[in-house]
């Protein structure tokens, strides 16, 4: 069975960074992209960044170029989401998946950044 | 970066009644399109992928065309279960990878 475990999110003043990882398991880790997507509260969804399964490309929207990094560890089946220089708007249910067209989806973990 | 639009943003419907759901794009994307439903506090789940291909699990009664710009979600008879917000995502012309802003099946 697939499956994509998030962890790290909390609470974080603005400026602050925060690193959230990604397990996954039930399937060959290494020969597949990787996203985040975040959904704001109440609002839709929003894609944040991808990786290739070497780390071949990484991509990353507009809104989180330059302050969050994205990386993998085949060796340990994860990937990560180094965020800095925290905003407000960036509070969000943080959501780890697979390939493009989204067939798996983790339960998320939710980043709220306030003073 | 391609637009991504859905209608209506609310969609009214009787259980057991035909849904039928839109979502256009800025310029075509072939049939690079997925439509994903999420309910309350629950991750997205991936519904249709390839425009028309029905995801492993996912009843028969949801159904997904179009190509180029234009693309349709029905579900033919609509169950309690069903009622959620669904959302359409490109993947045709990425980075950026872009979201419809969603449409709310509701009773």
């Amino acid at each position: 069975e697939v499956q994509l475990v998030e962890s790290g999110g909390g609470l974080v003043k603005p400026g602050g960074s925060l690193r959230l990882s990604c397990a996954a398991s039930g399937f060959t880790f290494s020969n597949y992209n990787m996203n985040w997507v975040r959904q704001a509260p109440g609002k839709g969804l929003e894609w944040v960044s991808s990786i290739g399964t070497g780390s071949s490309f990484i991509y990353y929207a507009d809104s989180v170029k330059g302050r969050f990094t994205i990386s993998r560890d085949n060796a340990k089946n994860s990937v990560y989401l180094q965020m800095n220089s925290l905003r407000a708007e960036d509070t969000a249910v943080y959501y780890c998946t697979r390939d493009t067209a989204m067939i798996y989806w983790g339960q998320g973990a939710l980043v709220t950044v306030s003073s | 970066e391609i637009v991504m639009t859905q209608s209506p943003a609310t969609l009214s419907v009787s259980p057991g009644k035909r849904a039928t759901l839109s979502c256009r794009a800025s310029q075509s994307i072939s049939s690079n399109l997925a439509w994903y439903q999420q309910k309350p506090g629950q991750a997205p789940r991936l519904l249709i992928y390839r425009a028309s291909t029905r995801a492993t699990g996912i009843p028969a009664r949801f159904s997904g065309s179009g190509s180029g710009t234009e693309f349709t979600l029905t579900i033919s008879s609509l169950q309690s279960e069903d009622f959620a917000v669904y959302y359409c995502q490109q993947y045709d012309k990425w980075p950026p990878i872009t979201f419809g802003q969603g449409t709310r099946v509701e009773i």
